[in-house]
């Protein structure tokens, strides 16, 4: 596609609920980032996904976060057992490589409210 | 590790006012430095970059300079415009990185007529 889309645009949950996240990247782009935007924080890293290499996982927050990226296009993240900690507005990125001075193109985020 | 430092925001200027929006960082060697910006309900967008000491990176009457000597990346704009209210965040890869990018907190811009 012409961006970086993401699924839904908004969910409102109740605490203990799972959730799913989606986010379809540029076509072509093989690095795919997930960061979360908390109120008054800045962005914070949670996974990045270049290729077939195995996934850098170091900014999930608990084991409760988890995320996968199929045929190489497509990714979800799932956060189980959602806690009201966990709102945010969830953004995915894409680029045509990964790290050095690639850009990244954003999607406009999923805002995530758990009550 | 690696950090990005911000100017707090929120910054409230009027039209045609000029802009300073700091940022600093710590890192190993030579990072690629970033700014992107927000505007209201869109993703993020990248605004301009600079990947060696002394690059200038500039868009849209945005510029910023990459000083190493004093590990900064300040934001300028000389006249801004209302349509530049956004939220703008300053970023590092570290250098030779296959990596993330490490965000600042990001700075609140609000110009009014």
């Amino acid at each position: 596609g012409a961006g970086v889309s993401q699924s839904p645009s908004n969910k409102v949950t109740e605490k203990g609920k799972d959730v799913e996240l989606r986010c379809d990247p540029i076509s072509g782009h093989t690095a795919l980032y997930w960061y979360r935007q908390s109120l008054g924080q800045g962005l914070e890293f949670l996974i990045y996904f270049q290729g077939n290499s195995a996934p850098d996982k170091s900014g999930l927050p608990s084991d409760r976060f988890s995320a996968e990226r199929t045929g190489g296009s497509v990714s979800t993240l799932t956060i189980q057992r959602t806690q009201q900690e966990d709102s945010a507005v969830y953004l995915c990125a894409s680029s045509s490589r990964g790290g050095g001075a690639n850009v990244l193109t954003f999607g406009a985020g999923s805002r995530l409210t758990v009550l | 590790g690696d950090s990005v430092t911000q100017m707090e925001g929120p910054v409230t200027l009027s039209e045609e006012a000029f802009l300073t929006i700091n940022c600093t960082y710590t890192a190993t060697g030579y990072p690629s430095l970033f700014w992107y910006v927000q505007y209201p309900g869109e993703g993020l967008q990248l605004l301009l970059k600079a990947t060696k000491a002394d690059d200038k990176g500039s868009n849209k009457g945005f510029e910023a300079t990459y000083r190493k000597e004093t590990t900064s990346f300040h934001l300028e704009k000389g006249s801004v415009q209302v349509s530049d209210s956004a939220v703008y965040f300053c970023a590092l890869i570290p250098s030779g990185s296959a990596r993330q990018l490490t965000f600042g907190s990001g700075t609140q811009l609000t110009v009014l007529p």
